[in-house]
């Protein structure tokens, strides 16, 4: 069992270009997130998934967008990369209230 | 939108001290969660709790639900090194299949 994986590990994107971070979870869960995570900011949702073919916004869903067309995985779009977008990003699952999560994609945008 | 505040915000204790941390909302949570973060790795579960007063145990760490579902608190007894890194308290918004999360506490240990 891999848990949460997440590709890339590591981004370096020039302002304007777009990039997808992909998440997988082989554990059959229904549920899946995206977070960003920035200094002294906590986890932040930006958007998560109820199940295959769904997608819902989070607290900070500007400059992004999702897709969830199969149940274990989960994309991350940014199509216009800005300075702002700058951080990690974590993927997680669930399926009730407990999360497990991956280990993170961290992204610079210069 | 609810937000959970954690407090302390940043610990530096001695190894083999006990720690005690709290999180506490203004609205009433029916879940708790705890989770630790190493550094450069995504956040860890460590305890849930569902049922108010529910007292919790996972090795050295102990976490309880409070009785007005508006707080939970974790303790760590006998601090050793590999307990350093940043805890989070988290919870469901009533009826939302979400987590919010608090802004964390920080645990440094000195040998």
């Amino acid at each position: 069992n891999a848990g949460v994986t997440q590709t890339p590990k590591f981004r370096v994107l020039k302002t304007g270009q777009s990039m997808t971070l992909l998440c997988a979870q082989d554990m059959n869960h229904e549920y899946m997130y995206w977070y960003r995570q920035d200094p002294g900011m906590g986890l932040r949702l930006i958007h998560y998934s109820v199940g295959e073919g769904t997608t819902a916004k989070g607290e900070v869903p500007d400059g992004y967008n999702v897709s969830r067309l199969k149940k274990q995985n989960f994309l991350l779009g940014l199509e216009s990369a800005a300075p702002s977008q700058t951080s990690v990003y974590f993927c997680a699952s669930s399926y009730g209230y407990e999360q497990y999560f991956g280990p993170g994609t961290r992204l610079t945008v210069t | 939108g609810q937000q959970l505040n954690q407090s302390p915000q940043s610990m530096f204790i001695q190894e083999g001290e006990d720690v005690s941390m709290n999180c506490t909302s203004s609205s009433i949570f029916n879940t708790w969660l705890w989770y630790k973060q190493d550094p450069g790795e995504g956040p860890v579960l460590l305890i849930a709790l569902y049922k108010a007063g529910e007292l919790t145990s996972n090795g050295r760490l102990t976490a309880q639900f409070g009785i007005t579902r508006k707080d939970s608190f974790l303790n760590i007894s006998a601090s050793i090194p590999s307990d350093v890194g940043i805890y989070f308290c988290a919870g469901p918004p009533e009826g939302a299949q979400k987590l919010v999360f608090g802004q964390g506490t920080r645990l440094t240990i000195n040998p």
